[in-house]
């Protein structure tokens, strides 16, 4: 348990629906993060949030939307995704956005895109 | 640009042997250099870190990493491997307050 929750754990959508993934973490971290993960791929981090702002946008298509509405709680919205999309979606956070700071991980959330 | 190689894709070794996975990274300053561990269905968890000072740092479960400068290098090593330590290894290297690069994992499977 490290203290970051992530919810669906699964997921299958259409392309046309809209769905969104949460994570949860009461550690008193200042920095959330969404990465991707892909098989045979490095991670890919795709936002990054400090004291519920938007730090970093890693060009990632418009059909995903992160939401960082307080310090705990970091969503993805989702719509109109491709199969190509597919993943392991990775929540992260640590105490502050510095690069030496540990990460903390959630289990993920795994997309399908039908 | 900032790279990180870990040249295994997948490794078998048997339970109780030594394990030593490997990772390159192309920096120019030196860099903060992380190894993290990720078990089937989890997330990842940080096994080590180096910043400075002593070349070879010490992790959890056993593990232990050595950082050489002139060979970029920050491998990751235990002495005797458990059927526990069968996951995804990944090595990230950082510098300054950018985001961490990771590397594509190594896969450690574990046989009897």
């Amino acid at each position: 348990e490290t203290g970051v929750t992530q919810t669906p754990r699964h997921l299958v959508m259409g392309m046309t629906n809209k769905k969104s993934l949460k994570c949860e973490q009461h550690l008193g971290h200042n920095a959330m993060y969404w990465y991707k993960q892909s098989a045979k791929k490095p991670l890919e981090l795709m936002f990054v949030y400090s004291l519920e702002e938007r730090v970093e946008n890693n060009s990632v298509p418009s059909r995903f939307s992160p939401e960082c509405p307080n310090s705990s709680h970091l969503f993805l919205h989702l719509h109109t995704l491709q199969p190509e999309d597919s993943a392991l979606y990775l929540c992260a956070s640590s105490l502050n956005l510095a690069t030496n700071e540990k990460l903390f991980f959630g289990s993920g959330t795994q997309l399908s895109v039908l | 640009a900032q790279s990180v190689t870990q040249p295994d894709i997948h490794i078998t070794v048997s339970e109780g042997a030594s394990l030593e996975l490997r990772c390159n990274y192309s920096y120019g300053a030196t860099p903060y250099l992380f190894w993290y561990v990720q078990s089937p269905g989890q997330g990842l968890q940080l096994l080590l870190k180096y910043f400075s000072g002593d070349t070879l740092v010490q992790g959890i479960k056993g593990f232990e990493a050595e950082f050489k400068r002139s060979q970029s290098s920050f491998n990751l090593r235990k002495p005797s491997v458990h059927w526990s330590d069968a996951a995804e290894y990944f090595c990230a290297v950082g510098e300054g307050n950018t985001p961490l690069v990771f590397g594509k994992g190594t896969r450690l499977s574990v046989i009897a």
